[in-house]
């Protein structure tokens, strides 16, 4: 495998569910995100890893919880969700925070909150 | 408040050449990229532009103007595989990276 990938590529939940959504990076990079995509607005950087330790959470519920056990590795932990959750959830990585670095992105995660 | 702006749809025909323009607002400046983002797919990585001037990479070609906070993603010799999304996003002076909401170009034969 290369590049950056995600499983599921689907999701569909209920509000009440537990999922966790995973994402892989096979780059060597530092530094790892986790995005939101809605129709027609900006991507939403929800979260930021440099090297396992998250550098930045931008006022995101905690009805979203990552986790990022080692550089290659990230998971997006997902309870309770809302309807409003509904979107494309896009993981990332650069060789570093700093963003001057191109960002590759995985195939992303179509969550449908029921 | 940081702030991007592009157009939201755009319509070219093959073969012909389109400008995608992009306008931002944002404390500081240390670059800009352009990715383009086809249906259903992952945003890949275009070009990036922190000095003014043209930048060209075969048929695309990204310009900027840092003291009119502006930038254009030209596309040549359009071709149907163009039709995607192409996303504006900078760098602002924290080096956080600030997102456009994307353009969606059409191709039409």
């Amino acid at each position: 495998e290369t590049g950056v990938t995600q499983t599921p590529r689907h999701l569909v939940m209920g509000m009440t569910n537990k999922k966790s959504l995973k994402c892989e990076q096979h780059l060597g990079h530092n530094a790892m995100y986790w995005y939101k995509q809605s129709a027609k607005k900006p991507l939403e950087l929800m979260f930021v890893y440099s090297l396992e330790e998250r550098v930045e959470n931008n006022s995101v519920p905690s009805r979203f919880s990552p986790e990022c056990p080692n550089s290659s590795h990230l998971f997006l932990h997902l309870h309770t969700l809302q309807p409003e959750d509904s979107a494309l959830y896009l993981c990332a990585s650069s060789h570093s925070v700093q963003a001057t670095y191109e960002q590759y992105f995985g195939p992303g995660t179509r969550l449908t909150v029921t | 408040g940081q702030n991007i702006d592009q157009p939201t749809e755009m319509t070219a025909t093959e073969g012909a050449i389109v400008q995608i323009n992009c306008t931002y607002q944002t404390s500081g400046f240390n670059g800009l990229f352009w990715y383009q983002q086809h249906a259903g797919e992952a945003p890949t990585f275009l070009s990036y532009n922190v000095l003014d001037g043209l930048e060209e990479k075969g048929r695309f070609s990204s310009f900027l103007s840092r003291s009119k906070g502006y930038s254009y993603l030209l596309l040549k010799e359009l071709q149907m595989k163009d039709s995607a999304s192409y996303l504006c996003a900078v760098t602002d002076s924290n080096y956080q990276l600030i997102w456009g909401a994307g353009t969606k170009l059409i191709i039409k034969p």
